[in-house]
Formats: C-alpha cells, sequence, structure tokens
C-alpha cells in the first residue's frame, strides 16, 4: 500500500519560473493538505481540500495555487517562484469520518528556489 | 487562536537515557493531541494521540498524556534507542464547526540525537 506519494523529490528552481508539485493517495480519502516544514517553524498549512473539485486557503496561501480534479490527487502551483518559497513541502491526507484528524504524510519535496 | 509550543533543542542523549521533550498548548475548546515522529529523508508518521483529558497515548516505548489542567502533553520514554533518533512534533487538531474537518497545529519540532 502506496500511502501518499509525492513528485517530485527535489527540485531546483530559478526565481520566476513556475511548477507543479503531484501529491497521490490511495486510501480513498476525502480530505488533502499541502504544507510547508521550514526550520523552527514546524508545518504550517498552505490549502487544503474537503473533497473534489474544492480547495479553500490555509495559513500562508499567498504564491500558491492547488487544485483537486480527481479525488486522489491534489497539485499544488507555484506560478513565478520566489526565494521565500525555498522549502520542504509536504502533502497529507485524511478521513472525513475521522474526527481525531489523523492525518497521513507523503515523503515531501524539497525545493530550492535561486 | 490555537497554538503548540515545545522545548527546545537539539536534544542529544545517549542509548538507554530516559527522554522527556516537553510539549504545551492554548486551544479553544477540546482539542485532539498528537505526536509525529520525522526520521531523516522521511515524511511525518504519527507516534501517538490522546483524544481527551488524562487519556495516556502510547506507541514504541513512547507515551504522553493528556493533561487539561497543564494544557500539556510532554513525550517520554524510558529508554532511548540509536533509532529513535528523529525529529519530534507535537501537535493539536481542532473542529471547525459543523465540519469533521479539523485543522492540525503543529510545534516546532524538536530534534533528538541519540548517541551510542
Amino acid at each position: 500500500n502506496a500511502g501518499v506519494t509525492q513528485t517530485p523529490k527535489f527540485r531546483v528552481l530559478k526565481t520566476g519560473q513556475s511548477m507543479t508539485l503531484l501529491c497521490a493517495q490511495d486510501m480513498n480519502h476525502e480530505y488533502m493538505y499541502w504544507y510547508r516544514q521550514d526550520p523552527g517553524m514546524g508545518l504550517r498549512l498552505i490549502h487544503y481540500s474537503v473533497g473534489e473539485g474544492t480547495t479553500a486557503k490555509g495559513e500562508v496561501p499567498d504564491g500558491y495555487n492547488v487544485s483537486r480534479l480527481k479525488k486522489q490527487n491534489f497539485l499544488l502551483g507555484l506560478e513565478s517562484a520566489a526565494p521565500s518559497q525555498t522549502s520542504v513541502y509536504f502533502c497529507a491526507s485524511s478521513r472525513a469520518r475521522d474526527r481525531k484528524n489523523i492525518q497521513y504524510f507523503g515523503a515531501g519535496t524539497r525545493l530550492s528556489v535561486l | 487562536g490555537d497554538s503548540v509550543t515545545q522545548m527546545e533543542g537539539p536534544v542529544t542523549l545517549s542509548e538507554e537515557a530516559f527522554l522527556t521533550i516537553n510539549c504545551t498548548y492554548t486551544a479553544t475548546g477540546y482539542p485532539s493531541l498528537f505526536w509525529y515522529v520525522q526520521y531523516p529523508g522521511e515524511g511525518l508518521q504519527l507516534l501517538l494521540k490522546a483524544t481527551k483529558a488524562d487519556d495516556k497515548g502510547s506507541n514504541k516505548g513512547f507515551e504522553a498524556t493528556y493533561r487539561k489542567e497543564t494544557t500539556s502533553f510532554h513525550l517520554e520514554k524510558g529508554s532511548v534507542q540509536v533509532s529513535d533518533s528523529a525529529v519530534y512534533f507535537c501537535a493539536l487538531s481542532t473542529h471547525a464547526g459543523g465540519t469533521s474537518y479539523g485543522k492540525l497545529t503543529f510545534g516546532q519540532g524538536t530534534i533528538l540525537t541519540v548517541h551510542p
């Protein structure tokens, strides 16, 4: 069982370039999330989705866009990358009826913006 | 708003030493509390959880008790191993009204290194 799979694992961008991070889950979870992890700051929620075709802003959404066209996939886009977006990005998913909100995480994407 | 504060790291211990990582929280209502662990090069994994006051979560020799009176959820292990070297995150979850979606709020993480 693969769980949550993120691609790519590493990426280096130049300022102004665009890219899309892909997250796929095979657990039939309704909810999906994108976080960024920065030293000394824990994980901060960028965007989340409570179902196919729906997305919402999290704590730090500026500079990112997301789409959830299929239940199993959640895409994070950077239209014009900035050095401040250098970070490790994690995708997570959870079941809608799980009030404990246990989230399952991917292995992360390490992004450097030069 | 909700917040989680963890003890400053990094923490360096010898094998078989006792471990405590402090975690305190601020939240409205009755949050669920979690410890997640991140091994080198991997994503976060749920280590243990507690959903109400006085609950004790336990897994792999780690324990944490939900203390509502002190708003704490300290992580403990009686005898650490080299394989426990990782980053540990305390987190809480509250629920938006009328939905089962819960926002996870993380502490800043504590790096644990265990030497042989």
